[in-house]
């Protein structure tokens, strides 16, 4: 049965104390795997897709990493605005999206 | 551009009772999308729709029944609300494989 799961469910961070949210997966036909990101009371907000293993994509403070069977986000020096719930999702091989639950990052300033 | 928008934002139901959910996109996607989402749990497909006409069941279908009569409306129904109905639903639109996403409606079944 394919699954994503994501770790850790919270993270609470200091400003500029860098960390990294983890996706994991098991999913036959991986065709894709995609970072969203969704604040309080929103729709997802896409962020980046990463398609093979050893690919890597960058924008800000935000940069994710693909394995063949995880998918890193790092958060670099994050601010407060980078607050929010992350979401890991997969393209399986229907082409059909199954998402993980989500990690809430909270980061204080 | 106003990209996917839902109607309504939010909506109390009685148990028993219908209502349609509309999504609207504007940038001439093929494929639309329904999904709830629930706490603790990852968006969980409803049905989706690869084109004007066209419907097909997602993982979730059971209560639900949706149409694709214009290429830029997706519309979602429940015919007979139940309190397990009780969510927030999101729509999406591709072209294709990014999926965009509206604000949400809200849905409590009481």
């Amino acid at each position: 049965e394919d699954q994503v799961t994501q770790s850790p469910e919270a993270l609470r961070l200091q400003e500029g104390e860098s960390s990294s949210l983890n996706c994991s997966y098991t999913v036959s036909g991986l065709r894709g795997l995609f970072w969203y990101r969704q604040d309080p009371g929103k729709g997802p907000e896409f962020l980046f897709t990463l398609y093979s293993a050893g690919e890597e994509k960058e924008k800000e403070r935000l940069k994710a990493t693909l394995t063949k069977k995880e998918s890193f986000l790092h958060i670099t020096a994050p601010k407060p605005e980078d607050s929010a719930t992350y979401l890991c999702a997969v393209l399986r091989g229907d082409y059909k999206l199954s998402f993980g639950a989500g990690t809430t990052v909270t980061v204080r300033a | 551009n106003a990209g996917v928008t839902q109607t309504p934002k939010f909506r109390v139901l009685k148990t028993g009772q219908s209502m349609t959910l509309l999504c609207a996109q504007d940038m001439n996607h093929e494929y639309m999308y329904w999904y709830r989402q629930d706490p603790g749990m990852g968006l969980r497909l409803i049905h989706y729709s690869v084109g004007e006409g066209t419907t097909a069941k997602g993982e979730v279908p059971d209560g639900y029944n949706v149409s694709r009569l214009k290429k830029q409306n997706f519309l979602l129904g429940l015919e007979s609300a139940a309190p397990s109905q009780t969510s927030v639903y999101f729509c999406a639109s591709s072209y294709q494989a990014e999926q965009f996403f509206g604000p949400g409606t809200r849905l409590t079944v009481l």
